[in-house]
């Protein structure tokens, strides 16, 4: 059974660095690309960037280019997303999802980021 | 980049009632790079078509989708009490490098 377990909830201040995790089972885990989705307080989704585990090919949306960094350890099959500096826009529920052709066929429960003084 | 429109915002309907949701895209999609997502309140997104038309696995045959060019429909032949949620299109642009995007929602409640 393909499945994806997202690291818990966080609580941050603005200015702190985080990283968040997405790790994947039940399937090859460097054959495909895994994405990462942002959903901001009763808004809708927002894809932020994409990785292949497998060679670490990496691409970003123009929108959150330089914003984060997405990142994958192939050797226990773990995708991450990481803040070097927390904004309180930064506040919202995160997705991993796996890629199969264009679609996102399996995704992770959520990982809610909190930032606030 | 692409950006996709969805309609309407919102749709009440009633059980047994027919839903006709809209995508349209602001250049060509290839119908192959078309997909649409369910997501209900505090649960992650579930893949419902891909390829414009394509069931994914365990979706119900009421479900279907369509459409070619700009402009995508997800169609619910028949309301069940667990289809009222948020209905997502998502598209894929090769070009730029390999862009996702994914429409506003169209929210579907309860008449």
């Amino acid at each position: 059974e393909v499945q994806l377990v997202q690291s818990g909830a966080e609580v941050k201040k603005p200015g702190e660095s985080l990283k968040i995790s997405c790790k994947g089972s039940g399937y090859s885990f460097t054959s495909y690309w895994i994405g990462w989705v942002r959903q901001m307080p009763g808004k809708g989704l927002e894809w932020m960037g994409i990785i292949y585990p497998g060679d670490s090919d990496t691409r970003y949306s123009p929108s959150f280019q330089g914003q984060v960094t997405i990142s994958a350890d192939k050797s226990i099959s773990t995708a991450y997303l990481q803040w070097s500096s927390l904004k309180a826009s930064d506040t919202a529920m995160y997705y991993c999802a796996r890629r199969d052709t264009i679609e996102f066929d399996y995704w992770g429960q959520g990982t809610l980021v909190t930032v606030s003084s | 980049e692409i950006v996709l429109t969805q309609s309407p915002g919102t749709l009440s309907l009633s059980p047994g009632e027919r839903a006709t949701l809209s995508c349209r895209a602001s250049q060509s999609v290839s119908s192959s790079y078309l997909a649409w997502y369910q997501q209900k309140p505090g649960q992650a997104p579930r893949l419902l078509i891909y390829g414009a038309s394509s069931r994914a696995t365990g979706i119900p045959d009421r479900f279907s989708g369509s459409g070619s060019g700009t402009d995508f429909t997800l169609t619910i032949s028949r309301l069940e009490p667990e289809d009222f949620a948020v209905y997502y299109c998502q598209q894929y642009g090769s070009s730029p490098r390999g862009l996702f995007t994914f429409g506003p929602g169209t929210k579907v409640d309860i008449k």
